[in-house]
C-alpha cells in the first residue's frame, strides 16, 4: 500500500483556474516537501515544512500557496493557472526537516495539464 | 551553475553490463542520496550515502565528500534496470534536496 497518497492522480485545468493538489503520508514523519517536475527539466523543490512549519519556499509566485491542516498533510493550492504551471507536481516526506541528513520518501505524483 | 551534474546523460546497456553513473556536486553536501525514476515517473529511493561505499543488491554507491563527487555502480543488469537514474544532495540545516538531471539507462535488446 503506497504510505504517501497524492490526490487526484491526473488534473486537467483550464487557463485561470484554481486548483488544489492533496498530499497526505502515513509513514509517521515530521516533514513534507513539494517537488514539481516539468518536462525535460530537474525536479525542482518547491516547499518544505517541518511540524507544519514553513521552512522553506523556493516558488518565485505566490499563487502557490502550501495549507498544513494536520501534521501528515501537505495540500498545494495553485490560483490563476498558466500553461507553464504545467508539470507533475510530487509531494515527499522524511522523518526530521530538511538539511538533517533524513531519508527522502515520494509519492506518485499529480500530472497538471493547464489548457 | 547546476549544483548537481549527472553523466552520462543517457546510456545504453546491454542485459549482464555492469554500468557506472557518476554525480558532481559544487556545494559541501551533508547528504547524498540516489533515486531510481521509473518509465512510468514514481521516484523511489535506492541510497543514502553522504561519505563512503554502500551497498544493495547490485548497486554499489562510493561518495568522495571532499572531492564532491558520488558513483552509483549498477552489476549485471537487467532489462528491468531501465529508468532514469537522479543523483540529489543536501547543503546544510534546512536545506531540502537538490536534483541532478538524471542518467536514463536504456535497455539494448536484441
Amino acid at each position: 500500500d503506497p504510505k504517501i497518497i497524492q490526490k487526484p492522480k491526473y488534473l486537467v485545468a483550464v487557463t485561470g483556474s484554481e486548483k488544489i493538489l492533496i498530499c497526505e503520508q502515513y509513514l509517521g514523519h515530521n516533514a513534507m516537501y513539494w517537488y514539481r517536475q516539468s518536462a525535460k527539466k530537474p525536479l525542482e523543490f518547491m516547499f518544505s515544512y517541518s511540524y507544519q512549519k514553513l521552512m522553506d519556499n523556493q516558488t518565485a509566485s505566490s499563487r502557490f500557496q502550501p495549507q498544513s491542516s494536520k501534521k501528515n498533510h501537505l495540500d498545494l493550492q495553485i490560483t490563476a493557472l498558466k500553461p507553464d504551471d504545467s508539470a507533475t507536481y510530487f509531494c515527499a516526506s522524511s522523518q526530521e526537516g530538511p538539511g538533517r541528513g533524513n531519508t527522502l520518501y515520494f509519492g506518485a505524483g499529480t500530472r497538471l495539464s493547464v489548457l | 551553475g547546476q549544483q548537481v551534474q549527472q553523466s552520462p546523460a543517457s546510456l545504453v546497456l546491454q542485459e549482464g553490463e555492469n554500468a557506472e553513473l557518476q554525480c558532481n556536486f559544487s556545494s559541501t553536501a551533508t547528504q547524498l542520496q540516489w533515486f531510481y525514476q521509473s518509465p512510468g515517473g514514481s521516484l523511489v529511493s535506492l541510497l543514502s550515502n553522504p561519505s563512503g561505499t554502500k551497498h544493495t543488491g547490485r548497486l554499489t554507491s562510493t561518495t568522495v565528500t571532499k572531492e564532491r563527487r558520488s558513483s552509483l555502480h549498477i552489476s549485471s543488469s537487467q532489462t528491468t534496470d531501465s529508468g532514469t537514474y537522479l543523483c540529489a544532495i543536501e547543503t546544510g540545516f534546512a536545506s531540502a534536496l537538490t536534483f541532478g538531471s538524471g542518467t536514463k539507462v536504456i535497455p539494448c535488446l536484441p
